[in-house]
């Protein structure tokens, strides 16, 4: 499956971004945990959190609070807010799945906090 | 605390075969569920999932690349080896290896990355 993720997105500090991930047609995001990272110029990716379900979603390690996943039926896609985004919330974001024995990475969207 | 660190070759010539090393600390690959996976990424592109080797040495593999791909544990207890044959310019990019803890698909701690290049 490939999961398209817009390639670029902007908010301005202290706003919400919502950053999507939408699945194939042939393929329903209500079967699949949707799993989010972040990365940063010259850094490893960071994993922030997954999300299934409003029951069944969490949070990586150290990650905030105002970092959360949900999932939009209608479009087929998953989800990430980001509430009172800050300078440091700058970096890349990508989605993955997995499916059919495999993990699908999107194509990534860059966040830029103006 | 986990820690993961690739090692190998930065420069490698079309044809080659690339072998890399995942070293690392703060679990054991023989502990049930936990899994080892590797990731590429190209310069200024995104992410790609190259496969995986569970705790009982089960593999998984992107299907494009299947044929060509091999993951081992290595000789030591706290390693991983990747091996890609047929390197082309393609190829180039950061290779990634990353923890895949017990619960989750989620890769949830990833070593720093270290650059390929492929070229004559």
């Amino acid at each position: 499956p490939v999961l398209t993720q817009p390639p670029s997105s902007s908010a301005s500090p202290g706003e919400s971004a919502r950053l999507t991930c939408t699945l194939p047609s042939d393929i329903n995001v209500g079967g699949y945990n949707v799993y989010w990272y972040q990365q940063k110029p010259g850094s490893p990716p960071r994993y922030l959190l997954y999300y299934f379900s409003d029951t069944d979603k969490g949070q990586g390690s150290g990650v905030p609070s105002r970092f959360s996943g949900s999932r939009d039926a209608s479009a087929n896609a998953g989800i990430l807010l980001i509430s009172g985004l800050q300078s440091e919330d700058e970096a890349d974001y990508y989605c993955m799945i997995w499916s059919n024995n495999a993990a699908v990475f999107g194509g990534g969207t860059k966040l830029t906090v103006l | 605390q986990i820690t993961l660190k690739e090692s190998g070759p930065t420069l490698v010539r079309p044809t080659q075969t690339l072998t890399l090393t995942c070293t690392f600390s703060g679990f054991s690959l023989s502990d049930r569920g936990l899994g080892v996976g590797w990731i590429r990424q190209p310069p200024g592109k995104a992410l790609e999932w190259l496969g995986l080797i569970y705790w009982d040495d089960d593999k998984r593999y992107n299907p494009s690349l299947k044929s060509r791909l091999t993951i081992t544990k290595g000789t030591s207890k706290n390693q991983v080896v990747l091996t890609m044959t047929f390197m082309g310019p393609v190829d180039t990019a950061t290779y990634y290896c990353a923890h895949r803890p017990r619960v989750g698909a989620h890769y949830d701690t990833w070593g720093q990355g270290t650059l390929v290049t492929v070229s004559s």
